[in-house]
């Protein structure tokens, strides 16, 4: 079945900085690659996605890209914040019958101020 | 906004109790599912429904049942509660056509004593 493998699992970076969280999916059929932020003791939610028919979507300081060939996709925080902090989750959409969603493992960012 | 509500944020069940855990969305969405969280180990798919009395197995349904009788509920059960199910039980939903636009419920923290 479908594999998704995320790294770091935690990142630290001082106030400012860029952040960089990088993920890996095993099935080549997977079209659809969402991101999720948790906050700490807060449900996960949906902050980005991207389609495998575009290699690239940002909105404001959080971009996406992915690379079908290679099979990853990476998610780009420019300008951290404090606020920012939280978990992140990759995940990718398999069609196994029924679309449904893998995730990986998470990466826990902290921005220092 | 959509909402999924779980009927419990903290349950503590002793080992071989049945448990019930419940889940509520108010959008109509076709889709629901059941993840479980660890650290390390993110979120794992334990089941999933895209209608009513329809149910399909995730990565991990052993010692797990499910109960869809109306589109809005979504029922975890555990048959017979074990120490090793001590978890962040997670619930969401998505429309049919979007799986990968999940909206999560606050999560249910159950520890089997």
């Amino acid at each position: 079945g479908e594999n998704v493998e995320q790294h770091p699992s935690t990142l630290s970076v001082q106030e400012g900085d860029s952040a960089v969280i990088k993920c890996t999916y095993s099935d080549s059929a997977s079209n659809y690659f969402p991101w999720y932020k948790q906050e700490l003791g807060k449900r996960p939610q949906l902050i980005i996605d991207i389609r495998s028919n575009v290699g690239e979507k940002k909105d404001q300081r959080i971009a996406v890209t992915l690379n079908k060939t290679a099979k990853h996709f990476s998610l780009h925080i420019t300008e951290t914040q404090p606020e920012d902090s939280a978990v992140y989750f990759c995940a990718a959409s398999i069609n196994t019958g029924f679309q449904k969603l893998v995730f990986g493992t998470g990466t826990r960012l902290l921005v220092s101020p | 906004d959509v909402k999924v509500t779980q009927s419990s944020r903290y349950l503590v069940k002793r080992t071989g109790e049945k448990v019930f855990l419940e889940c509520v969305q108010d959008m109509d969405h076709e889709n629901m599912f059941w993840y479980r969280q660890d650290p390390g180990l993110g979120l794992r798919l334990i089941y999933f429904s895209y209608d009513v009395k329809m149910k399909e197995k995730g990565d991990i349904p052993e010692g797990y049942s499910v109960s869809r009788e109306k589109k809005e509920r979504f029922s975890l059960i555990l048959e017979s509660a074990s120490t090793n199910q001590t978890s962040m039980y997670l619930c969401a939903s998505s429309l049919v056509f979007y799986p990968g636009k999940a909206f999560f419920g606050q999560g249910t923290r159950l520890t089997v004593v």
